[in-house]
């Protein structure tokens, strides 16, 4: 059972630079989404997106891109890498709430990232 | 804007005595309550879901209510254990233009259990 799929674990970058971060999920969830942790401000969400071809922006969306080209991916793109964006960042996804469900988030393990 | 607000932020007990946590929001309008626990460098674990015609859910030894009036859930765990020392978050779901399942957090309550 993989579940919610996040790679990598660790990532240290330099100011500017880009990156993706990856996420995968096998359960057909239609929903995903990708929140950030940071000390005292909890979790804040990036971008989500309700299917394939749909994403949308939100708590805090800048510096970051999304795509979802199919079910089952959703990366997160950092375009020029600053040091507040030194964080933990969780990729999560659900069945699709717009269908009724109240489907509980199911989380990967985490990107640790560091940017000096 | 809805906010969600864990106290204590901490809490220590000793092995066998119940946890009982707390957690407020701001924003009665919500779909549902959940719980999750998160281990140190883990993502977090779905514990409960509560939605927002239910009063309680229940899993083994957790036991969680909604009030949703007051603005409140509490959880409970009975005969508390080691292996429950972990960081227990709340979230609550609103609606974004119609669609998503996006949830607010609160900081978390950070627990230790004493052998």
């Amino acid at each position: 059972n993989a579940g919610v799929t996040q790679t990598p674990k660790f990532q240290v970058l330099k100011t500017g630079q880009s990156m993706t971060l990856q996420c995968a999920q096998d359960m057909n969830h239609e929903y995903m989404s990708w929140y950030r942790q940071d000390p005292g401000m909890g979790l804040r969400l990036i971008h989500y997106s309700v299917g394939a071809g749909i994403t949308d922006q939100g708590e805090v969306p800048n510096g970051y891109n999304v795509s979802r080209s199919t079910t089952e991916d959703f990366p997160l793109r950092l375009l020029s890498a600053a040091p507040s964006q030194t964080s933990v960042y969780f990729c999560a996804s659900s069945q699709s709430p717009n269908r009724g469900h109240n489907s509980p988030l199911h989380f990967g393990n985490g990107t640790r990232l560091t940017v000096t | 804007k809805q906010e969600v607000t864990q106290i204590p932020a901490a809490l220590s007990v000793p092995e066998g005595e119940n946890l009982v946590l707390n957690c407020s929001f701001t924003d009665s309008a919500i779909y549902n309550l959940q719980w999750f626990r998160q281990d140190p460098g883990k993502g977090l674990t779905s514990l409960l879901l509560i939605q927002s015609s239910q009063r309680e859910q229940t899993s083994g030894r957790l036991n969680a209510s909604l009030d949703k009036s007051s603005g409140r859930s509490t959880l409970y765990i009975a005969a508390s254990q080691p292996g429950d020392s972990a960081t227990y978050l709340c979230a609550v779901r609103i609606r974004i233009k119609a669609a998503g399942n996006k949830l607010t957090f609160g900081g978390g309550t950070r627990v230790l259990v004493k052998p």
